[in-house]
């Protein structure tokens, strides 16, 4: 089974510049969710998706950040304009559902290899 | 607010003994567990995963982890450690049949094990 993708796996830009990354989930996966993980730091949620529509974005800075699942597969990431401590590790993964009767599902999320971002 | 605690950020053990990763956790109501690793340059792989059931969970690569409810712990071990095992370990909470479903990661703890 093949894993999550993202690309590109490294990014430098310079500070207000954009930028976007690319994530695939697991075939199948119905939700979907993008993490900020900095230097020493646990990932941090910015933003969940259950097929092409929003769960949880509030963490997600929208002034600057912005995140779409058109079609409830392929996801987009996009920072623009980009700050200096926006520079951290951007992760992808998904899961098999975000809730199932009853409460919201115990399903293991799996991550892709990230997306490290480096803001000059 | 749900929050976890790695109070170790480093781990050192030799090949061969006892390893152990402490985590502790403060959530309302009953927690689900998870603990992931990350090697560099990787991203996060699940290792396993308490939900309900009994206290001691077994995972991946020979890892087990047990749950404590009285001490609010989540403590990962494997009995005989290898050079492999070297990696970031990550330990995770949510609110157990909530609508507060966001996963909090604690801050890491590296591992390693020299041969």
């Amino acid at each position: 089974e093949a894993g999550v993708a993202q690309s590109p796996r490294y990014k430098i830009i310079e500070k207000r510049q954009s930028v976007a990354f690319w994530c695939n989930p697991i075939s199948g996966h119905a939700t979907l969710y993008w993490y900020q993980q900095i230097l020493g730091q646990g990932p941090k949620l910015l933003i969940q998706f259950q097929n092409n529509g929003v769960v949880d974005d509030s963490q997600l800075p929208k002034d600057r950040f912005s995140a779409e699942r058109l079609k409830g597969v392929d996801s987009t990431l996009k920072i623009q304009p980009a700050k200096l401590e926006d520079s951290a590790v951007y992760l992808c993964a998904s899961s098999l559902r975000s809730w199932i009767a009853g409460g919201y599902s115990t399903d293991t999320q799996y991550f892709g290899p990230g997306t490290r971002l480096t803001v000059l | 607010a749900q929050s976890v605690a790695q109070p170790e950020d480093q781990v050192n053990v030799a090949e061969g003994n006892p390893l152990t990763v402490k985590c502790t956790y403060s959530v309302s109501g009953n927690p689900y567990l998870f603990w992931y690793v990350q090697y560099p340059n990787r991203g996060l792989q699940f290792l396993l995963k308490y939900i309900t059931g009994d206290n001691l969970v077994k995972g991946s690569y020979g890892f087990e982890a047990e749950f404590n409810k009285s001490q609010t712990s989540f403590h990962l071990k494997k009995p005989s450690a290898l050079v492999s095992d070297s990696a970031l370990y990550f330990c995770a909470v949510r609110a157990g049949r909530s609508n507060d479903y966001k996963l909090s990661f604690g801050a890491g703890t590296t591992v390693t094990v020299r041969a």
